[in-house]
């Protein structure tokens, strides 16, 4: 069955903690991302990947790390940086290519819910 | 990257017919518009997307005007379940490109 799986459902940080949020998507998709939501609010993106070993930061970066070293996986840290980590936060995927009849159409995981203790 | 702005709230009944319009003035040539249906504590999900003029599927339609400047998502006979945040986006359809989601219409039927 593919998809993309988070987890954890919820997550408790402490002050000065480190966490690290898990995206596995088995849709053979090649671009990742991660969205940020806070109550009330649209999703800002935090950070992508288009390929392996490639991301780029996106508007709300800062206190948020990731690496891409497998195509199926990308984790998103939230680091004691982030001051105001407590939100909803979302992984999607999706193909590249000029050559889809699909184009650009973002499959989203359920979410993780993050908040500080 | 094109900016999108849709009406924050819209209220309606069930078995009525909603249409809610996405603005993009600064569309461009290799842009697609994607609608996106998000429930509460959940990720959104695809409703319909489209480059020109009318597409249509199970759930939804989706009207684009020749110039491409704006778009219009419609349900047709709306119900409880309908109740949701509906996003607009606009973006190159080659995928892996920043994207930017706007702040949504929440849509609220009514009995």
């Amino acid at each position: 069955d593919g998809g993309i799986t988070q987890s954890p459902k919820y997550l408790f940080r402490k002050e000065g903690q480190n966490v690290t949020l898990s995206c596995e998507q088995n849709l053979n998709h090649d671009a990742m991302y991660w969205y940020r939501q806070d109550p009330g609010q649209g999703l800002r993106l935090i950070y992508y990947s288009q390929i392996v070993n490639d991301f780029q930061k996106g508007d709300i970066a800062e206190g948020y790390s990731v690496s891409r070293e497998k195509k199926e996986s990308f984790p998103l840290t939230v680091t004691s940086a982030q001051k105001n980590p407590t939100a909803f936060y979302l992984c999607a995927s999706t193909l590249t290519g000029d050559r889809l009849l699909a184009k650009n159409i973002q499959y989203f995981g359920a979410g993780t819910r993050l908040s500080v203790l | 990257l094109a900016k999108t702005t849709q009406p924050i709230s819209m209220d309606s009944y069930e078995g009525q017919e909603v249409n809610i319009t996405c603005s993009h003035n600064n569309i461009a040539t290799n842009d697609y518009i994607t609608w996106y249906q998000q429930f509460p504590s959940q990720g959104p999900r695809f409703i319909i997307q489209g480059y020109k003029t009318k597409v249509t599927n199970e759930v939804a339609s989706l009207f684009i005007p020749a110039d491409r400047k704006s778009s219009t998502l419609s349900l047709p006979r709306v119900s409880l379940s309908d109740t949701a945040v509906y996003y607009c986006l606009v973006a190159k359809g080659t995928g892996g490109f920043k994207t930017i989601f706007g702040a949504g219409t929440r849509l609220f039927v009514k009995a």
